[in-house]
């Protein structure tokens, strides 16, 4: 089992639709969470920082949930920009560690 | 445009040789990491150094090495290359400390024949 799981993808969803991203990462050591984004052929650049009060930034939404190891990525109203993979990112001692990633398609 | 660049773009190289690729750190960035991609897969942690100390290494084998440099530049040395090496390289700078914002450069993309 990966130490950070995430949705399989790809999702293919309408312009204007709500999005979720799950995440679950397997060590209760992990220290810290975020959210990259990745466009294709690009560099992943940070997206949100991920804190158990949760936080907001705009049309997005991140949730951590430390009792069950899981992270959340809420995007509504989505846009065609919006198409991206998303990779949930856990840091655990020296180490960071990335999920697959999730693929997303906004359909116009 | 991060401020993070990586040299050279692109690379061919023959399986059992030697290689190096670089990377320049985003001003005011002490801490340096590296990660490889294989196609369609999330990026691996190789390694990261800070103040020009490895201070934490992902589960890379021992012919995958680095170095920082006192200007925080960064190379990372690969020997006797294989095929699976085949990758997108990627380099990522920060302030410090494992819970600040990385910058990723562009990338080095590296195909082992």
């Amino acid at each position: 089992r990966k130490e950070v799981e995430q949705d399989p993808g790809p999702f293919n969803v309408p312009e204007g639709a709500t999005v979720a991203f799950n995440c679950t990462y397997s060590n209760s050591a992990s220290q810290s969470f975020f959210w990259y984004r990745q466009d294709c052929r690009k560099e992943p650049k940070l997206l949100m920082s991920v804190y158990s009060s949760g936080n907001e930034d705009g049309r997005f939404t991140a949730q951590l949930n430390r009792a069950s190891q899981y992270i959340s990525l809420l995007i509504r109203d989505s846009k065609l920009s919006d198409s991206a993979t998303y990779l949930c990112v856990v840091t655990r001692d020296d180490k960071i560690i990335f999920g697959k990633g999730t693929r997303l398609h906004i359909l116009p | 445009e991060t401020g993070v660049t990586q040299s050279p773009t692109h690379l061919i190289k023959t399986r059992g040789q030697q290689v190096t690729l670089r990377c320049s750190s985003q001003s005011g960035h002490n801490t340096v990491s590296w990660y490889q991609q294989a196609l369609g897969q999330g990026p691996q942690f190789i390694f990261q150094y800070y103040r020009e100390e490895e201070n934490g290494r992902g589960n890379f084998p021992p012919r995958f090495s680095g170095l920082q440099f006192p200007n925080y530049s960064s190379e990372l040395n690969v020997n006797a290359l294989e095929l699976d090496d085949s990758a997108l390289y990627l380099c990522a700078s920060s302030a410090s400390g494992w819970d600040t914002e990385a910058f990723f450069g562009q990338g080095t993309r590296l195909t082992v024949v």
